[in-house]
């Protein structure tokens, strides 16, 4: 069975500080993956996606993701982070045709200190 | 906004009670999923639904249930609450039932058992 891990429960970063929030995920064959935001009340938000091609994601708000097969990661990444990136973040592997459900992480809460 | 609605948003109940969580799909998707946020269990897949149909069963205790209507919202049943049920339950949908399709998620119901 697919699982992940989200080995960082909280992390605070600075603004304008750069960020790399950690996944690694379980999975027998190739995996799809996903990084979703929840912000304080608010359902969950698709930051990225990755499926094939490319092992480098881009998302909105800036984010973007490195998919590292070697490694089973798939780390989550943005430059320069603004206060309103404040937030739960939460990385999901899919599952087999038939079963499309998504496993998550436990999910790693993101401070913003100015 | 996703898209997606749940109603309601807030939910208070007791004990040995049941309700029931309504949720409409973006316009146009099929696949409905339900899962279930706990501070202890995460976010955990419960059920899935396709155009009307059971799909795929996760983690859901034999009290609850679910349905998908032919106008493609969908209910999730909750019977002999116990303590232990409250949670924040999301609704999400996505096009078709493919692995590569997005899930959308609602703002989500929060329920608590008391």
């Amino acid at each position: 069975a697919q699982s992940v891990t989200q080995p960082d429960i909280h992390i605070t970063v600075s603004e304008g500080a750069s960020l790399e929030l950690r996944c690694n995920y379980s999975y027998g064959a190739t995996p799809y993956l996903f990084w979703y935001v929840q912000s304080p009340g608010q359902g969950l938000q698709l930051l990225l996606k990755y499926f094939s091609g490319d092992t480098l994601v881009q998302g909105i708000k800036g984010f973007e993701a490195e998919f590292k097969r070697s490694q089973s990661s798939f780390n989550l990444r943005k430059p320069s982070v603004h206060w309103s990136d404040a937030a739960e973040y939460f990385c999901a592997v899919g599952a087999d045709f038939g079963n499309e459900k998504l496993t998550f992480g436990t999910g790693t809460r993101l401070t913003i200190i100015p | 906004d996703s898209g997606v609605t749940q109603t309601p948003k807030h939910l208070i109940t007791a004990t040995g009670q049941r309700v029931t969580l309504r949720c409409s799909p973006r316009s146009g998707d099929l696949s409905v999923y339900w899962y279930q946020q706990s501070l202890d269990q995460g976010l955990q897949f419960l059920i899935q639904y396709y155009n009307g149909e059971e799909r795929a069963k996760g983690n859901i205790l034999e009290r609850f249930s679910a349905q998908q209507f032919p106008d493609l919202h969908s209910e999730l049943n909750l019977s002999s609450l116990e303590l232990g049920d409250s949670a924040l339950y999301f609704c999400a949908s996505s096009a078709l039932a493919g692995r590569t399709d997005t899930q959308y998620f609602g703002p989500g119901t929060r329920l608590t058992v008391l």
